[in-house]
């Protein structure tokens, strides 16, 4: 089945970038998803790429991937402290009616 | 619009014990999703719904039932509690022509099964 994989933890000053990666294994997935959750909140949809692009950049955020390989990152510019959050990757199916996610990765911004 | 409204916040429960978690929308979304999140595994999806009238299995079925009899409603059922369903569920939902590009999450049911 599929598999989205991510390091547990990342920890960066404030104000420089922080990179998340993801590998995932479905070739067929159409879209993959950045995700951003809050602590006691739900998740809230950062953005997205369509698996024919390689990157895709929305203010502060960068996405690149790598269809090849496999391997997906986000990457924050000029990060904050309110930037500090769990963001999971995921990849939907090729039906698009399921998504899978990564176990997250906990985003720690030092002042 | 409320968005996607979850209740409750919080529960605790005995082991063998069933409850119904509530889930709604209000802004006309085909798909509805539940998922439940434990420490480390990210959010493993339980059932969806692609409209009224129609649901199917996702990661993790067992244990759980749901129906959707209207668009806005997707009510998750847990017909005999066990430890092992101690999580955070949320329910998500989202245009179906949209993919998951316009996903919106509630704020999450926490529950303990003791």
């Amino acid at each position: 089945g599929e598999d989205v994989e991510q390091s547990l933890f990342l920890s960066v000053r404030e104000g420089d970038s922080s990179v998340i990666n993801c590998t995932y294994t479905d070739s067929s997935s159409t879209y993959l998803y950045w995700y951003k959750q809050e602590p006691g909140a739900g998740l809230q949809l950062l953005t997205y790429i369509f698996s024919n692009m390689d990157m895709k950049q929305d203010q502060r955020l960068t996405v690149l991937l790598n269809k090849k390989d496999k391997h997906l990152s986000l990457r924050i510019a000029d990060t904050q402290t309110g930037d500090s959050a769990i963001y999971f990757c995921a990849e939907s199916n090729n039906a698009g009616n399921m998504l899978t996610f990564g176990g997250g990765t906990r985003l720690m911004v030092k002042p | 619009n409320a968005g996607v409204t979850q209740t409750p916040k919080f529960q605790v429960l005995k082991t063998g014990q069933s409850m119904t978690l509530q889930c709604a929308q209000d802004m006309n979304h085909e798909y509805m999703s539940w998922y439940r999140q434990d420490p480390g595994m990210g959010l493993r999806l339980i059932h969806y719904s692609v409209g009224a009238g129609i649901t199917d299995q996702g990661e993790v079925p067992n244990g759980y039932n749901v129906s959707r009899s209207t668009t806005e409603d997707f009510p998750l059922r847990l017909l005999s509690a066990a430890p092992s369903q101690t999580s955070v569920y949320f329910c998500a939902s989202s245009y179906r022509d949209q993919g998951f590009r316009e996903q919106f999450f509630g704020p999450g049911t926490r529950l303990t099964v003791l």
